[in-house]
């Protein structure tokens, strides 16, 4: 099982520009999420998904948007980025909305806005 | 809205024990978990508690107090590969998000 793959790893962007991050789960988790983690910070949600064709914001959803087509799909855009986008972005997923058994992240994307 | 509070580093020897409290405030509770972050890695679950007590996982145990919005993560006979980031993160209880705390930075020294 690959679990959640998140593509690209790395980027960089200049401000104004657009870009599409991709989050894929193959373990049938109904919930998906986008976070942010920025230096000594703690994870920030961003949007959060409860299932196919839903959306919700999070925490800190302002420059951002989220599309959920497939079960397995969460994508997240940037429409015009800026430096304060700078982060490094995680996408998890869940089985159950409690979180008991806890979310299974993908290994990150490493954006810089310049 | 909710906060959490856990303390920012703290330094433990290989073999000791090392507990890593967190305090929480949230306008209702449903559970609180613990997850492990290496440098450059991304988050993994370690334990979930949604009732009073102690968990126990391995080296690793948990426990959580409702009535003091209080929970601890007790690492036993550390090894150096414990050397990481712990955050603790708390689900509210009508609510799908995970909120997570500002971790806490472990350095395990030989």
């Amino acid at each position: 099982n690959a679990g959640v793959t998140q593509t690209p790893k790395f980027r960089v962007l200049k401000t104004g520009q657009s870009m599409t991050l991709l989050c894929a789960q193959d373990m049938n988790h109904e919930y998906m999420y986008w976070y942010r983690q920025d230096p000594g910070m703690g994870l920030r949600l961003i949007h959060y998904s409860v299932g196919e064709g839903t959306t919700a914001k999070g925490e800190v959803p302002d420059g951002y948007n989220v599309s959920r087509l497939k079960k397995q799909n969460f994508l997240l855009g940037l429409e015009s980025a800026a430096p304060s986008q700078t982060s490094v972005y995680f996408c998890a997923s869940s089985l159950y909305r409690t979180g008991g058994y806890g979310y299974t992240f993908g290994s990150g994307t490493r954006l810089t806005v310049v | 809205g909710q906060n959490i509070d856990q303390p920012t580093e703290m330094t433990a020897t290989e073999g000791a024990i090392v507990q890593i409290n967190c305090t929480y405030q949230t306008s209702g509770f449903y559970g609180l978990s613990w997850y492990q972050q290496h440098d450059g890695g991304a988050p993994t679950f370690l334990s979930y508690n949604a009732l009073d007590g102690l968990e126990e996982t391995g080296r690793f145990s948990s426990f959580l107090s409702r009535s003091d919005s209080y929970g601890y993560l007790l690492l036993q006979e550390l090894q150096m590969k414990d050397s990481a980031s712990y955050f603790c993160a708390v689900k509210g209880r009508y609510s799908y998000k995970l909120i997570f705390g500002s971790g806490t930075r472990l350095l395990v020294r030989p």
